[in-house]
C-alpha cells in the first residue's frame, strides 16, 4: 500500500506567504516525519510528530496530525526563497530491529522572491 | 553538529562493474540504513543493519547488493555487477535507536551513481 502521499505535488508561492502541504497515509503509524530535500541534495529532517500528538511547532514550521483521518499537514509560515525545496512526509514501518521509512512522492515548493 | 557523511558524491561506472559506496554514520548511532532515489521518483528503503547483521531488506536488495561495517566507523553498500537501472541517488542514514520506532533517521548527502 502507498504510505505518505503528499499533495499538492507542486506549489508555487510568493515570499512572505504561508505554504501548506498535506500528507495522507493508509495504515496505522507510530510517528510521522517530514523531510526537506534541496534539488539533488540529501534529506534534511525537519520534524517528527508522534501518533499521540496532534500538533507540533519548530520555528516557522507547524505540523498537525489527525490519526482519525490518517493525514498530516506541514505549514511553513512567512516563507522565504530559501524554503524552495521538495518536502516529503515519511511514515515508519516497524520491524524486529528498527524501522524503515516509507516516503511519499513529495511536494515541490517554489518560493518566488 | 554530528552528521552522516558519504563518499564519493558522484560515481560513474560502466555496466557490469562493481561499485562500493561508503558512509560514515553518526558515531553513537547503532542502526544504519541505505535508501535510494531514482531520478524523479520516491525515496525507497533498501536495507537496514544492526549489530553487524542485516535486520530488514526490501525486494530491491537482491543478491547483487551487500552491506558491510568493515570497522567501527564505516558502513558500505556494494553493488556487485551494476545495471543501468541501478543509476540513482543512494542515501545512507543512521539512528541512535530503532526498536522504539520513534527515533529520527539522519541522512547523508547522498552518492549519485551513474551507470553507463
Amino acid at each position: 500500500s502507498q504510505q505518505g502521499e503528499e499533495d499538492p505535488q507542486a506549489l508555487s508561492i510568493q515570499e512572505g506567504e504561508n505554504a501548506t502541504m498535506n500528507c495522507s497515509y493508509k495504515t496505522s503509524i507510530n510517528n510521522l516525519q517530514w523531510y526537506r530535500q534541496n534539488s539533488g541534495r540529501g534529506l534534511v529532517h525537519l520534524i517528527l510528530i508522534r501518533s499521540n500528538e496532534r500538533e507540533k511547532h519548530s520555528g516557522r514550521l507547524r505540523v498537525t496530525l489527525d490519526t482519525s483521518k490518517k493525514s498530516s499537514s506541514l505549514l511553513i509560515t512567512a516563507s522565504r526563497a530559501a524554503d524552495t525545496a521538495s518536502y516529503f512526509c515519511a511514515t515508519i514501518m516497524i520491524y524486529n530491529q528498527g524501522g524503515k521509512l516509507i516516503f511519499g512522492q513529495g511536494t515541490e515548493l517554489s518560493v518566488k522572491p | 553538529e554530528p552528521e552522516v557523511t558519504q563518499t564519493p558524491s558522484h560515481q560513474v561506472t560502466q555496466m557490469g562493474q562493481e561499485v562500493i559506496l561508503r558512509c560514515v554514520p553518526i558515531s553513537n548511532h547503532l542502526y544504519f540504513y541505505w535508501y535510494r532515489q531514482i531520478l524523479g521518483q520516491k525515496v525507497e528503503f533498501l536495507v537496514s543493519f544492526y549489530n553487524n547483521e542485516i535486520s530488514e531488506k526490501s525486494e530491491i536488495f537482491d543478491d547483487q547488493f551487500s552491506v558491510e561495517r568493515p570497522d567501527g566507523s564505516n558502513f558500505t553498500l556494494k553493488i556487485r555487477s551494476t545495471k543501468l537501472e541501478d543509476s540513482a541517488m543512494y542515501f545512507c542514514a543512521s539512528s541512535e535507536v530503532g526498536t522504539s520506532g520513534v527515533d529520527t533517521q539522519y541522512f547523508g548527502p547522498g552518492t549519485r551513481l551513474t551507470v553507463l
